[in-house]
């Protein structure tokens, strides 16, 4: 059980480009997800928390104009790169978290994001 | 938020138990403590969580002194897929409360 899935699970492209990554839950309900980005021989660096249904609260120094999260619904949230940059280049991993689970997280597998 | 004081890497031979110390000076009542392993280019895997005492499940057990300003991870007979890094983290759910992930512990098994 609680399993987290994202996709893609890498993507490539052009600079001023906008992509879209894609958290879900399998087989629990999310009341909160998370984004993270992580560079080479990093932790993991918290960018928002989203919470299904209402506006997701950025965390400082994230442009919320730039990093679009939606999270529809108990089992969804997207995290779009919008006008991508070489400096957005990065793993992006998203992680879900019920009432159900107690206190832990569940981490998806990550998407690795090279902006050219 | 609780912050986490962690050796930055550990090398322990094959079939050894290793022992991860994490501090969390600050750790709030109730606050719980989570240990996660984190392979490259992989998302961070769920170990083992507890709020006092020990805990032990099929991989890990988890020890935490009474006053809980420190928790420690042990891994017996670690073998070379165990090279990865480990978390601590400290945090609750309420009020959707977001956790802190510190620098971690490079691990390195060596044969």
């Amino acid at each position: 059980g609680a399993v987290v899935s994202q996709h893609p699970s890498w993507v490539i492209c052009k600079s001023g480009t906008s992509v879209k990554i894609e958290c879900r839950s399998l087989d629990f309900q999310a009341t909160t997800m998370f984004w993270y980005r992580q560079f080479p021989k990093q932790s993991l660096m918290l960018m928002a928390t989203s919470n299904e249904g209402s506006k997701a609260t950025y965390e400082q120094g994230v442009e919320k104009d730039k990093f679009l999260i939606n999270h529809a619904s108990l089992t969804l949230s997207t995290l779009t790169v919008t006008s991508a940059h070489p400096e957005d280049s990065s793993f992006y991993i998203c992680s879900a978290r019920s009432e159900g689970q107690g206190e832990t997280q569940y981490f998806g597998p990550g998407t690795r994001l090279l902006v050219l | 938020l609780a912050k986490t004081t962690q050796p930055i890497s550990m090398d322990s031979y094959e079939g050894q138990e290793v022992n991860i110390t994490c501090s969390h000076n600050n750790i709030a009542t109730n606050d719980y403590i989570t240990w996660y392993q984190q392979f490259p280019s992989q998302g961070p895997r769920f170990i083992i969580q507890g709020y006092k005492t020990k805990v032990t499940n099929e991989v890990a057990s988890l020890f935490i002194p009474a006053d809980r300003k420190s928790s420690t991870l042990s891994l017996p007979r670690v073998s070379l897929s165990d090279t990865a890094v480990y978390y601590c983290l400290v945090g609750n759910s309420g009020g959707y409360q977001k956790v802190t992930f510190g620098t971690g512990t490079k691990l390195q098994v060596i044969p």
